[in-house]
Order: C-alpha cells, then structure tokens, then sequence
C-alpha cells in the first residue's frame, strides 16, 4: 500500500469553525490531490498541487485552501465550516500530473461532519 | 465534458460466478482508464491502469478491456468471491482537461453471495 496518512480520520464540528485536513505521504511522489466524496456526486477534486507551494484549484474549491509547504505534507483548511461541507475527504498522489501516466493512490479519508 | 458512466449501478451474484463491469466515457481522448476498488468506510484502492494504447491489462483474476474508439472499458473478475464485494470504480484523465481533473465514474456496488 501506498504510504499515505491522513488525520484526523473522523471530525465533528460546528458551523462558522476552521478545520483543517492533513496529508501526509512517505512516497515522495510530486503530486498531490484532495478530493470530496458525497453520495450522487461522486468523487469530486477540490484542490491539487504539482509541487511544494505549487497549487491550482479543481472543480470544487469555493470555500477551501490548501498548502504544502513540504513534499511530503499537504494541508486542506476550511476557514470556515459549513453543513455543505459535511463530507469524506480523501488525499490522493501520483507521479505524473493526473494519473497521466501513473496510477492515482489514496488515503483512506478523513470524515467529516459539520453540525 | 468528459461524462464517465457505471452501469449497473448495483450488481449480485452467486460466489463463483463471473462478474463484468461496464464503464463508458463520452470523450475518447484520454490517457489512460484506471479501474479502483472502495470497501465500505475506505479509501480507493488501484486495481487496475490501462494506458490508452493498450487493448487489455491483466492481473490475476482480474482483467481491464479497452475500446476508446467506442468509449468503453470493461472489468471483468473470475470466479467472485465473497470477498470481492465492493465498490468498482473507473476513472479517466482527459488530455485536454485543465487542472490534473480526473473524471470518475458512479461506481458499481457489487454483492457476491456465498
């Protein structure tokens, strides 16, 4: 499996708060993605990054920001949570940009539920 | 917009059995076609990676078709085993997509019974 840990696992907060979500990867793999899975929509990108302080959005960025201030770590922050945002986080890296031509690996998501 | 279609939605079969999963795509332009497994309350496993040169990719009971010319890959697993109920993903990377956006499918729930 690919060395990838997210935390926390499971988060309970309340509207208005900041939260935020970190990924963590032993594989010193470039790329790195969050992505939001809910059910009917799917898996869904919010952020990625193609390298240290190197970010772009995806298709679901309204209301989060991310860093990375090192390779192995990226950090996705709700400044402030909204009951919309109640959803299961997963981290992802790869490679090449996109699963170009690599494979896309996950954590095992971060739960979260926004009262 | 690159659609990416799972049908069906839901799959059960007897253990033993062989399973076929169907994803179809609206835009013939990728890279490559990656086949995922989610357990319940987990994260995306790889199973599969078939660049969009290759016809088939293999490994051990599973094997990825694909056929970009009509939008179409199809997992096939041999002889289900319970174990292998799970969700089935299939996601595709457009060439020209801005972004690194990975277009995933609904997925197909599948139950093998004992």
């Amino acid at each position: 499996d690919a060395g990838i840990t997210q935390s926390p696992r499971h988060k309970v907060t309340e509207t208005g708060t900041p939260v935020t979500l970190r990924c963590h990867q032993t594989e010193n793999h470039r790329y790195m993605y969050w992505y939001r899975q809910d059910p009917g929509h799917g898996l869904r990108l919010i952020h990625y990054s193609y390298g240290v302080k190197d970010t772009d959005k995806g298709e679901v960025s309204d209301g989060y920001s991310v860093s990375r201030s090192k390779t192995e770590d990226f950090l996705l922050t709700l400044e402030s949570a909204t009951s919309s945002q109640t959803s299961v986080y997963f981290c992802a890296i790869s490679e090449s940009p996109g699963g170009v031509t690599g494979e896309l690996f996950f954590g095992e998501g971060s739960r979260l539920t926004v009262l | 917009k690159q659609e990416v279609t799972q049908i069906p939605a839901a799959l059960s079969v007897p253990e033993g059995e062989n399973l076929v999963l169907n994803c179809s795509f609206t835009d013939s332009a990728i890279y490559n076609l990656q086949w995922f497994r989610q357990d319940p309350g987990k994260g995306l496993t790889s199973l599969l990676l078939i660049q969009s040169s290759q016809r088939e990719q293999t490994s051990g009971r599973l094997n990825a078709s694909l056929d970009k010319s009509s939008g179409r890959s199809t997992l096939y697993i041999a002889a289900s085993q319970p174990g292998d109920s799970a969700t089935y993903l299939c996601a595709v990377p457009m060439i020209k997509a801005a972004g690194n956006k990975l277009t995933f499918g609904g997925g197909t729930r599948v139950l093998v019974k004992p």
